[in-house]
């Protein structure tokens, strides 16, 4: 079935420090994959998404490449700031169809330290 | 982006009682919505598929006599706890996909639900 596989954390980093959240998975066919932010309290927001192989999705300076080959999608961040601390969700939807529900990893928590 | 309202944010009720919690989408319709229950070390779990004029699909292991879902019209689903126990409490969170196309998911807000 599909499943997807992220990196336990939680990952402490200080302020300015480039960040990578490891994300693989497996899926039939050829899935969307997104990476979702959850902020305390509150529910989950985009991040960003790739569609198809080789694409890039990013977002406040966040991104992650859709790499087929080591079915992986690992959210990187050049310079980390405190606002980014928040628990982060990797996920794939194997169609992109309303009627389809987005499957997830179990989360990163991310602490930004200044 | 569409936006999915969830309501209430927060709820504290006693053992035995029921609790609604409606999910709305608020600029597009939504023939499918999604039911998740947050567990404390943040997994996701998909509790049901919830389809507008027809039964939800329940997924394994989930109780549908106590998590009853409806979704009378294209805009809205409800989710109600019956009878509901302390190990009920969790973190709930609606999600809908544009019917209209697009690939990602919009999320509402969630609901902490506390049995007490």
């Amino acid at each position: 079935g599909n499943s997807v596989t992220q990196m336990e954390g939680p990952v402490t980093l200080s302020e300015e420090a480039f960040l990578t959240i490891n994300c693989t998975y497996t899926a039939t066919g050829y899935p969307s994959l997104f990476w979702y932010v959850q902020y305390p309290g509150e529910g989950l927001q985009l991040l960003l998404k790739a569609t198809k192989a080789d694409d890039k999705g990013s977002n406040k300076g966040f991104e992650a490449t859709y790499r087929k080959e080591t079915t992986s999608f690992h959210l990187e961040k050049g310079s980390v700031q405190v606002s980014d601390s928040a628990v982060y969700f990797c996920a794939l939807s194997a169609h992109n169809q309303a009627g389809t529900a987005l499957i997830f990893g179990k989360g990163t928590t991310l602490s930004v330290s200044s | 982006g569409a936006v999915v309202s969830q309501h209430p944010s927060r709820v504290i009720c006693k053992s035995g009682t029921s609790v609604k919690i409606e999910c709305r989408s608020l600029d597009f319709q939504a023939t499918t919505m999604f039911w998740y229950r947050q567990f404390p070390k943040q997994s996701l779990m998909l509790m049901a598929t919830s389809n507008e004029g027809s039964k939800a699909t329940y997924e394994q292991g989930v109780e549908k006599d106590k998590f009853l879902i409806n979704h009378a019209s294209l805009t809205l689903s409800t989710l109600t706890v019956t009878s509901a126990h302390p190990e009920d409490s969790s973190f709930y969170i609606c999600s809908a996909r544009d019917a209209g196309g697009g690939s990602e998911a919009f999320f509402g807000q969630g609901t902490r639900l506390t049995v007490v």
